[in-house]
């Protein structure tokens, strides 16, 4: 069965910590995308990574893709209130001929002051 | 340069009752995809559609949904006889070309009485 897991799926963070927020995935894939989500609202793009070791980064976000593990994760640095919302790793996956994005489950962040 | 357009934001309809929900994608994209989010989940993967043509609908449900990508207007997901399950937001994307990143609307939130 694919899966996309992220964990943790909340997190609470004092403002100015770091903190890592993974994505692992069940089947070979060369795309990764990472998405933000505020409550009611659509989905933001944040980061696509597009081959084994990609780093990229973007204020206090930066991101890393390792296809040989599955694994991505999305790094936190000194943390804002502004960070907080939902983060979704999706999957860009190629099924029966189609590409279609698998999400993961995605991680609730709060920031507190 | 408009981004994929949904209408409505938002729908309320009663158990029963026909649902419509809409999408234009970016212009120069002929590959529109649909997804539902349930509260408090990630996004799944419905149908893919091209230019008249159903090309995965592999997500969608088999009784009562149905989509269209017509060759003039919007894409159309459509739920018949809608039950209180129904409720979620549904986002529509769309990409050039199927191995493309793909481009998120703000969504439609469908609420069943």
């Amino acid at each position: 069965e694919l899966k996309v897991e992220q964990n943790p799926l909340f997190l609470s963070m004092q403002e100015g910590k770091n903190y890592t927020i993974y994505c692992n995935y069940s089947t070979t894939s060369d795309r990764l995308y990472w998405y933000r989500q505020d409550p009611g609202k659509s989905l933001e793009s944040l980061f696509v990574l597009l081959s084994n070791g990609a780093v990229k980064q973007e204020g206090r976000l930066m991101a890393s893709l390792d296809t040989k593990a599955r694994l991505s994760t999305l790094h936190i640095t000194a943390a804002v209130h502004d960070l907080s919302a939902t983060y979704f790793c999706a999957v860009d996956l190629l099924i029966s001929g189609t590409y279609k994005y698998i999400f993961g489950t995605g991680t609730r962040l709060k920031v507190l002051a | 340069n408009a981004g994929v357009m949904q209408n409505p934001r938002h729908l309320v309809r009663r158990r029963g009752q026909e649902a419509r929900l809409r999408c234009s994608p970016m212009k120069g994209h002929s590959h529109v995809y649909w997804y539902r989010q349930l509260p408090e989940e990630g996004l799944k993967f419905m149908v893919y559609l091209q230019k008249e043509n159903i090309i995965d609908e592999s997500g969608m449900p088999k009784e009562r949904f149905s989509a269209e990508f017509p060759k003039e207007g919007p894409s159309i997901l459509r739920i018949q006889q809608v039950v209180r399950g129904d409720s979620a937001a549904y986002f529509c994307a769309s990409s050039p070309q199927p191995n493309q990143p793909q481009h998120f609307g703000d969504g439609t939130r469908l609420s069943i009485l």
